[in-house]
């Protein structure tokens, strides 16, 4: 079975802060994809990477970057210098690339950046 | 803005009701998939459709039912709602159907169950 975890329930920081989400999977496919997800206020959700299985490079786009270790399990995203937009609930996903099989998301984490 | 459009924006109804949720995916995309995002539930995969059958179905009631049309747009019908019912419902698109392909989520129908 698949699993995703995000222990952290909600996270507060101060503008400027860096602040790491942590996401933890569970599955037996060897070939299988992971997605972060933004969900600011209002409401839609919003594509932020996706990473394969066999790529562990690590990512960075602007202020966002990405930690992915396959020894632990981890896919971990990182906001340097956080702003108040980044204010959202952030959901980490996985999928195995499979026909017909489908997207198990994370319980998610709500970032609160204050000014 | 995804591409992905749902209507309606909200809908609030009363138990025993029926209601019709509409998707439009991104042009070009062959899946949909719909999900329910409720707060005890987070958010559920409920079905998929690719190229107009049914590709995979997750925790959908049996008082739910989804169709894709020719014209690749889909409705997701919900019946005898109850009040947990109540929820977030998002359309999703892909270009095809497998897990490798990011989903583009649409701005979701808010239903409310009185």
């Amino acid at each position: 079975a698949q699993k995703v975890t995000q222990a952290q329930t909600e996270i507060s920081v101060v503008e400027k802060e860096d602040v790491t989400l942590d996401c933890v999977y569970e599955t037996r496919d060897t070939t299988y994809y992971l997605f972060w997800y933004k969900q600011p206020p209002s409401g839609e959700l919003v594509f932020l990477i996706r990473r394969n299985s066999f790529d562990e490079q690590n990512e960075i786009s602007g202020r966002y970057s990405w930690n992915f270790q396959k020894s632990t399990s981890s896919f971990n995203f990182t906001i340097t210098a956080s702003q108040v937009v980044d204010s959202a609930v952030y959901f980490c996903a996985l999928s195995p690339d499979n026909y017909g099989q489908n997207f198990v998301f994370g319980p998610g984490t709500r970032l609160s950046v204050l000014p | 803005d995804s591409g992905v459009t749902q209507t309606p924006k909200h809908l609030i109804t009363a138990t025993g009701q029926r209601v019709t949720l509409r998707c439009s995916p991104r042009s070009g995309d062959l899946s949909v998939y719909w999900y329910q995002q409720s707060l005890d539930q987070g958010l559920q995969f409920l079905i998929q459709y690719y190229n107009g059958e049914e590709r995979a179905k997750g925790n959908i009631l049996e008082r739910f039912s989804a169709q894709q049309f020719p014209d690749l747009h889909s409705e997701l019908n919900l019946s005898s709602l109850e009040l947990g019912d109540s929820a977030l419902y998002f359309c999703a698109s892909s270009s095809y159907g497998t897990g490798s392909n990011e989903q583009f989520f649409g701005p979701g129908t808010r239903l409310t169950v009185l």
